[in-house]
């Protein structure tokens, strides 16, 4: 079984700092791991993934995320925050077969204070 | 990039009724796409798998009768909460993937359904 966590339910930071959202998995075999946002009352944007290759991976508004094996950890990461990154965050695992649905972590909310 | 819309974005109705959500792939065909069920300030979790031509897989713990799953074409996708109670009212959210690409693409999801049963 795949499973995903994100131990912080409040990630509080200031504009302009650097912001970090953590995240874990568990899964057989290689991960795919994903980053997606959600806005109020809207869907999920993805953010970016990793599939193999480079351990730091770039994706949409200047989010990168560091993947890291041995800690099965992908850490979602920005250099500056901005008050409009103030969202919630879902880190997310599959399988690489891609057949299976995608496990979400239980979410992380981000609130960049002005 | 591909798209997946969902439609309504917003539906109220009274306790008793059904209400269908619908789930379309826009640019790409879908064989099998998924819902999650959100409820507030929580994680999305997996309802059931929609195949298409074929009968949804259901998670455990996901009444089949209740939340209805048809998948009729490569593009539409359908849920209808059937005698909807107040307890049913969440946020639904659909999502797909391109087959025809490779496994390591991400899924594209809906805008979702905010339904209020009263």
């Amino acid at each position: 079984a795949q499973s995903v966590a994100q131990p912080e339910d409040q990630v509080n930071v200031a504009e302009g700092n650097p912001l970090t959202v953590k995240c874990t998995y568990s899964v057989s075999g290689n991960p795919y791991l994903f980053w997606y946002v959600q806005y109020p009352n809207r869907g999920l944007q993805f953010l970016l993934k990793y599939i193999t290759g480079d351990n730091l991976v770039k994706g949409s508004y200047g989010f990168e995320a560091e993947f890291n094996k041995s800690q099965t950890s992908f850490h979602l990461k920005k250099p500056s925050a901005l008050v409009s990154d103030s969202a919630l965050y879902f880190c997310a695992v599959r399988d690489e077969t891609g057949r299976r649905a995608l496990t979400f972590g239980s979410g992380t909310r981000l609130q960049v204070q002005p | 990039g591909a798209v997946v819309s969902q439609h309504p974005s917003r539906v109220i109705c009274k306790s008793g009724t059904s209400v269908k959500i619908e789930c379309r792939s826009l640019d790409f065909q879908a064989t099998t796409m998924f819902w999650y069920r959100q409820f507030p300030k929580q994680s999305l979790m997996l309802m059931a798998t929609s195949n298409e031509g074929s009968k949804a897989t259901y998670e455990q713990g996901v009444e089949k009768d209740k939340f209805l799953i048809n998948h009729a074409s490569l593009t539409l996708s359908t849920l209808t909460v059937t005698s909807a109670h107040p307890e049913d009212s969440s946020f639904y959210i659909c999502s797909a993937r391109d087959p025809k690409k490779s496994t390591n693409t991400e899924a594209f999801f809906g805008q979702g359904t905010r339904l209020t049963v009263v």
